[in-house]
């Protein structure tokens, strides 16, 4: 079954403790993405990866850091999370860039808390 | 940045009534997509509109690209409660291939 998966989906965290969010596809896309969701605020850009190697800041990338070591995964890490932090992530992928209109396939979500 | 403004923020209809949402950006669009997120989901992709003008149907709902390439709608006829939840538009921008996703519409349905 085509998806995307992220771990953990609820992780609650205290200020300042390094975290990584895992997120895989088996789709084989090349681009992948990952959004922050909060109230009022919409869907928010944070990184994007066209491909192996090749990561982009997107809307609100501070705070932040990803890589993409493997085409499927694309982990996000926060290494010294804050309170402001604390949102719904999503990550999404798919087999073009976005802007040039394919499809995003979204994962699950992962709840994150910082207290 | 490129920001896409999405209206209304809530909406709330009777069933069976009609529901449209608005996408509107200051600059030309190369293209729109449409997604839905159901309460407690993840967004799920409806549509893409690349041409000026494009009108596409699925169903109950029509999606719009205008002349400019600068707005677009969608369009329920007739809602259901299987259509509850939050619709989102995006377009092109944060970053040379980014995407930038609308605050989306929160379609309220009440029996």
């Amino acid at each position: 079954e085509a998806q995307v998966t992220q771990n953990p989906r609820y992780l609650i965290t205290v200020t300042g403790k390094k975290l990584t969010v895992t997120c895989s596809q088996n789709m084989n896309h090349e681009y992948m993405s990952w959004y922050r969701q909060d109230p009022g605020l919409g869907l928010r850009q944070i990184y994007y990866s066209m491909n192996v190697e090749v990561t982009d800041k997107g809307d609100v990338p501070e705070g932040y850091k990803v890589s993409r070591k493997e085409k499927r995964n694309f982990p996000l890490i926060l290494e010294s999370p804050s309170p402001n932090q604390t949102s719904l992530y999503f990550c999404a992928s798919s087999s073009r860039v976005p802007s040039g209109a394919y499809e995003q396939y979204f994962g699950p979500g992962t709840r994150l808390t910082v207290t | 940045g490129q920001q896409v403004m999405q209206i209304p923020q809530y909406q709330h209809v009777q069933e069976g009534e009609d529901f449209t949402t608005y996408c509107n950006s200051s600059t030309t669009l190369s293209n729109i997509q449409w997604y839905k997120q159901r309460p407690g989901g993840h967004p799920v992709f409806l549509i893409q509109l690349v041409k000026s003008g494009e009108v596409k149907k699925q169903k109950r709902l029509t999606f719009q690209f205008g002349e400019a390439k600068k707005n677009s709608s969608l369009h329920i006829t007739a809602t259901q409660t299987t259509d509850v939840g939050t619709y989102f538009c995006a377009g092109p921008g944060g970053g040379a291939d980014g995407l930038t996703f609308g605050k989306g519409t929160h379609l309220i349905i009440q029996p």
